[in-house]
């Protein structure tokens, strides 16, 4: 199994609201990451856990908080977004390490914050 | 921090044509990698480069590596439909992508 699998595939909500975004994999891998993407530009790191330990925050607002329960699940908990937090939040994994370790990503979940 | 530039950031390229895209690190890079994603798609791995100076191929596909490891350049030959995408360059710094702006390719068949 080589699929990263994000839910939900679509999420609307409003600026009061709370919500969470949840990403899985079975690759073993024991490297997960956040990612945000606006239109046209490239894949923003948000948060880098490593062995279920949170190991790189970019400096991201609190008002976006990740979780990663085990080594196989990873959870981005939305609480009172502004709209210009719309895009596109991806999740990867990869093997930690110095070896090739492609990151792996699933198809994303498009956010839309009214 | 570290800063990778990439260009041209569009392509339209003739189906048959080839194209070069093209990136630049402000540092010098453990190792680069190169994703492509489709419209309305994931990033997708294509190749991880590490030794100065390294060439790899994947069919029509050529990636280098610079002297340097501060560039490296992704040459598509006989562009087909199926290149269709955006191809991003990253490179690499412990668990940390740092991803290019990424050339947008188009093709007129």
């Amino acid at each position: 199994d080589t699929e990263v699998t994000q839910t939900p595939k679509h999420l609307v909500m409003g600026m009061t609201n709370k919500k969470s975004l949840k990403c899985e994999q079975h690759m073993g891998h024991r490297a997960m990451y956040w990612y945000k993407q606006k239109a046209k530009k490239p894949p923003e790191l948000m948060f880098v856990y490593s062995y279920e330990k949170l190991s790189i925050n970019e400096s991201v607002p609190s008002r976006f908080s990740p979780e990663c329960p085990n080594s196989s699940l990873l959870n981005l908990h939305l609480h009172a977004l502004q709209p210009e937090d719309s895009a596109l939040y991806l999740c990867a994994s990869s093997h930690p390490g110095q070896g090739i370790n492609e990151q792996f990503f699933g198809p994303g979940t498009r956010l839309t914050v009214l | 921090g570290q800063q990778v530039m990439q260009i041209p950031q569009y392509q339209h390229v003739q189906e048959g044509e080839d194209f070069t895209t093209y990136c630049n690190s402000s540092t010098t890079l453990s190792n680069i990698q190169w994703y492509k994603q489709r419209p309305g798609g994931h990033p997708v791995f294509l190749i991880q480069l590490v030794k100065s100076g390294e060439v790899k191929k994947q069919k029509r596909l050529t990636f280098q590596f610079g002297e340097a490891k501060k560039n490296s350049s992704l040459h598509i030959t006989a562009t087909q439909t199926t290149d269709v995408g955006t191809y991003f360059c990253a490179g690499r710094n412990d668990y940390k992508l740092s991803f290019g702006a990424g050339t947008t390719v188009t093709v007129r068949a």
